[in-house]
């Protein structure tokens, strides 16, 4: 049983470029959610996709987007990477959208220098 | 907003003890409690999931406990070993506010040979 795969593994951006992470859920499971880790902190929610539609976003801009395949694997996409935004990307998948036990992925290690 | 805590940031403690983790939320309207492990530049690997209803749950020598009045959780972990030693996180999923796992910064716990 395959778990949540994610690539690449790690990443290396210059400020001001755009970069695409990609996520593919447990078998079984339809929804996905992005978080940000930044050194140090626990995971910040970004959002979530169902049913390849946004489900709910958090307090990040508009520079941070998503979609959702009809396979229900999920792409992140970050456009004019800042500094800040070096950190641990993780997605996370579930059965449903709320309440059910969420399974997180190895990560993506993005640097933007 | 939720806000989760996590005492103490950093634990070390010689192999075999018993010890506990703790986690504080602020909101009581929990859909869940789910607690992680994560080992250094990994994802999170979940451990227990606890939901609004139950006390508490157990796997092997993880048990962990809900006070959802209190906004208190416990993660005991019996007879440690260095295998053990990782970054435990905690998250809530609010009832109230979707399908946003909110995380504290974990507990870096070192069990020593």
């Amino acid at each position: 049983d395959a778990g949540v795969t994610q690539s690449p593994t790690h990443l290396i951006k210059t400020r001001g470029q755009q970069v695409t992470l990609r996520c593919s859920p447990k078998s079984g499971h339809d929804t996905v959610s992005w978080y940000q880790q930044a050194l140090g902190q626990g995971p910040q929610f970004i959002f979530q996709y169902y049913e390849e539609e946004e489900r709910q976003r958090g307090n990040f801009p508009d520079r941070f987007s998503g979609h959702q395949f009809p396979n229900y694997s999920s792409e992140l996409n970050v456009n004019a990477l800042l500094l800040g935004d070096s950190a641990l990307y993780l997605c996370a998948s579930s059965l449903v959208p709320q309440g059910a036990e969420q399974y997180f992925g190895p990560g993506t290690r993005l640097t933007v220098t | 907003k939720q806000e989760v805590t996590q005492i103490p940031a950093a634990l070390s403690v010689p192999e075999g003890e018993n010890l506990v983790l703790n986690c504080s939320f602020t909101d009581s309207a929990i859909y869940n409690l789910q607690w992680f492990r994560q080992d250094p530049g990994k994802g999170l690997t979940s451990l227990l999931l606890i939901q609004s209803s139950q006390r508490e749950q157990t796997s092997g020598r993880l048990n962990a406990s809900l006070d959802k009045s209190s906004g208190r959780s416990t993660l005991y972990i019996a007879a440690s070993q260095p295998g053990d030693s990782a970054t435990y996180l905690c998250a809530v999923m609010n009832s109230n506010s979707g399908y946003a796992l909110n995380f504290g910064k974990g507990t870096s716990l070192l069990v020593t040979p």
